[in-house]
């Protein structure tokens, strides 16, 4: 299976900390996405990094990327409740139309 | 710009029962994939399709099937359903820049069979 695994699983903090999420992979890769899903709803696109890149700054978002590692984590800085979901890192097969996620961390942020 | 639009949000249907769902891409986008999710399995690819054209396919068995449309949209077909089948499917919209593809997800339909 190219399956990722995200680490850790399950992840509690308080409001206004930061929460870090790791993603390894299997494959060699074009990029890494990661979204972010909210109970039982739709996934939410939350950034791309692409192989050449080693990291990535979206708003509180900060992705790194090691592909000698086969490796990436998502830094959500000051966090707040609202970030309580889970997140998801998925990785594109060689062709680009079909992708592999990881198995999700599941983060809670305590008001 | 509207997003990926799943309809239903919810069915409930019995086993042996068939099932359609639908999916609208965002505009311009011509890749459709779907995904099963399932709380055991995570998310699992089923089938991605091109310009009405099935490109790729997962490790599912025939009973699920899907389409798509001259206008992109895409429906996937789950026959005599099973109880397994119970799950969250989700479709993506896809298009490729410089050969990086992004792929964006709609809210899902969650299905679950008694």
């Amino acid at each position: 299976s190219q399956q990722g695994e995200e680490d850790p699983q399950a992840l509690s903090i308080q409001e206004g900390e930061n929460a870090t999420m790791n993603c390894s992979y299997k494959t060699s890769i074009n990029n890494l996405q990661w979204y972010r899903q909210n109970s039982g709803r739709g996934l939410v696109h939350l950034i791309l990094i692409r192989s050449n890149e080693r990291e990535k700054h979206s708003g509180r978002l900060r992705v790194t990327l090691d592909t000698s590692k086969k490796s990436s984590s998502l830094l959500i800085t000051a966090s707040r409740a609202a970030d309580t979901a889970s997140y998801f890192c998925a990785t594109a097969s060689n062709t680009g139309n079909q992708f592999y996620f990881g198995t999700g961390t599941s983060l809670t942020v305590i008001p | 710009k509207a997003g990926v639009t799943q309809t239903p949000r919810y069915l409930i249907k019995t086993r042996g029962q068939q099932v359609t769902l639908s999916c609208s891409p965002i505009s311009g986008h011509r890749s459709v994939s779907w995904y099963q999710q399932t709380p055991g399995q995570g998310l699992q690819f089923l089938f991605e399709y091109f310009s009405e054209t099935q490109r790729n396919k997962g490790n599912f068995p025939g009973r699920f099937s899907g389409r798509q449309f001259s206008n992109s949209r895409s429906e996937m077909n789950v026959s005599t359903l099973e109880l397994g089948d119970s799950a969250l499917y989700l479709c993506a919209s896809s298009r490729s820049v410089g050969g990086t593809t992004e792929a964006f997800f709609g809210q899902g339909t969650r299905l679950t069979v008694v």
